[in-house]
């Protein structure tokens, strides 16, 4: 069964400052996925960024960046210079096998501070 | 490629009716997944299509609810006799060519009374 730890409920940063979610998972797939997805209020999930577990190079998609550290089962997202847009609730998932389904953490709530 | 569609955004029912949400997924996503998310916790998958097939079902999905994805095309979730603890949003994803990676509709909340 797969797994997916959030531990931090809620995480605050001011703009144009820089930031970082963790996340923690249990795996028992040896090919896997880790995202990170993001759900502004009341409106739909948006994928972040993507990792393929079995590339050692950190995912990056423009502000955003993961440190991906596999034997630890760690997968932390960093956002650089925080935007005001970027407040939401962060989710980190896991997939893999045939099905590819998405077990999700319980999710991070960022707050962007002006 | 318009993303994932879903209706209806909204449901208010009493406890004991029947609902039924829509999802079109991606054109050409062969794959389409239903989700739960309720207040305060991150989605738990539900079931899987691959196309018209249905292939997995959570052990959260109990006889009162079914899903089809008639043609490979749009799904179809349906919950009979309908309680309180159904109230949640339910969310609909969709993956094509690379399955790995799945897109999100906009979600149907339910609130049963």
């Amino acid at each position: 069964a797969q797994t997916v730890t959030q531990s931090q409920p809620e995480m605050s940063v001011q703009e144009a400052e820089t930031v970082t979610l963790s996340c923690t998972y249990d795996t028992s797939e040896s090919d896997y996925y880790l995202f990170w997805y993001k759900q502004p209020p009341s409106r739909q999930m948006i994928l972040v960024i993507r990792q393929e577990a079995y590339k050692q190079q950190n995912a990056t998609e423009n502000r955003f960046s993961v440190n991906f550290q596999k034997a630890a089962k760690s997968f932390s997202l960093k956002i650089s210079d925080s935007q005001l847009g970027d407040a939401a609730m962060y989710f980190c998932a896991h997939s893999g096998g045939s099905n590819y389904k998405l077990t999700f953490g319980k999710g991070t709530l960022l707050t962007v501070n002006p | 490629d318009t993303g994932v569609s879903q209706n209806p955004r909204h449901k208010i029912t009493k406890r004991g009716q029947n609902v039924t949400f829509r999802c079109d997924p991606i054109s050409e996503h062969n794959r389409l997944y239903w989700y739960r998310q309720t207040l305060g916790q991150g989605p738990e998958f539900l079931t899987y299509f691959q196309n018209e097939a249905q292939l997995e079902k959570s052990r959260l999905l109990s006889d009162r609810f079914s899903a089809e994805r008639p043609k490979g095309s749009f799904s179809t979730l349906e919950i009979q006799r309908t309680e309180q603890g159904d109230s949640a949003m339910y969310l609909c994803a969709s993956s094509g060519v690379r399955a790995d990676t799945q897109y999100f509709g906009p979600g149907t909340r339910l609130t049963v009374l």
